[in-house]
């Protein structure tokens, strides 16, 4: 069984710029969530993904966008990078139809100067 | 706004040593509980999910749950250096809202 893959795994960008993280799901999985998690803090929810729709947006600007392929893996997109930004963003798999048990992949380090 | 709250540590308990973690949530409809470790640098793991009242074993890890109280812990026996970690509690609220709500974290320091 393949576990949550993301992509790049280190990142560095610099402010105003856009930037697109990758994750593909663990197998038989089709729900993908993304969360921030800056240093010292927990994950923060960002938005679901379930059969290609977003399926719940946390507090986030519109500025964070994503998508999910009918492979179920799944795309986060930030736009007009902010040092804020900079964190690690990590992606979860969970079994279908909600929130339980979400596995992490490894993360992305987004690091905006 | 729905929270979570942990008392962010370090705790340090001796090799040996049981290790309590605890949790306090605000949604009294929560519905799931989770606890995950997170190693340094590393993303976060599952280690425990609860989602009734009373105790849950796995291993040397005991998750306890008191919906009442909106309360979650998780107890370690026989505590070793490589538990040294920080210990994130996280809750789903169900209900629609699809996400997870995580504390800040509890940093566990295991002393040889």
């Amino acid at each position: 069984e393949t576990g949550v893959t993301q992509s790049p795994t280190h990142l560095i960008k610099t402010r105003g710029q856009q930037v697109t993280l990758r994750c593909s799901s663990q197998s038989g999985h089709n729900t993908v969530s993304w969360y921030q998690q800056a240093l010292g803090q927990g994950p923060q929810f960002i938005f679901q993904y379930y059969r290609e729709e977003e399926n719940g947006r946390g507090n986030f600007p519109p500025r964070f966008s994503g998508l999910q392929f009918p492979n179920y893996s799944s795309e986060l997109n930030v736009n007009a990078l902010e040092l804020d930004d900079s964190a690690l963003y990590l992606c979860a798999s969970s079994t279908p139809g909600g929130a339980y048990e979400q596995y992490f992949g490894p993360g992305t380090r987004l690091t905006v100067t | 706004q729905k929270e979570v709250e942990q008392n962010s540590g370090p705790l340090s308990v001796p090799e040996g040593a049981i290790a309590s973690l605890n949790c306090t949530y605000s949604d009294r409809g929560s519905q799931s509980f989770f606890w995950y470790r997170q190693y340094s640098g590393k993303s976060p793991e599952l280690i425990m999910s609860i989602y009734s009242n009373g105790d849950k074993e796995d291993g040397r890890f005991t998750a306890q749950l008191n919906k009442a109280s909106q309360y979650v812990s998780l107890l370690i026996r026989d505590s070793q250096p490589s538990d040294s970690a920080t210990y994130l509690c996280a809750v789903y609220s169900g209900a629609g809202s699809y996400q997870l709500t995580f504390g800040k974290g509890t940093k566990l320091s295991v002393i040889p």
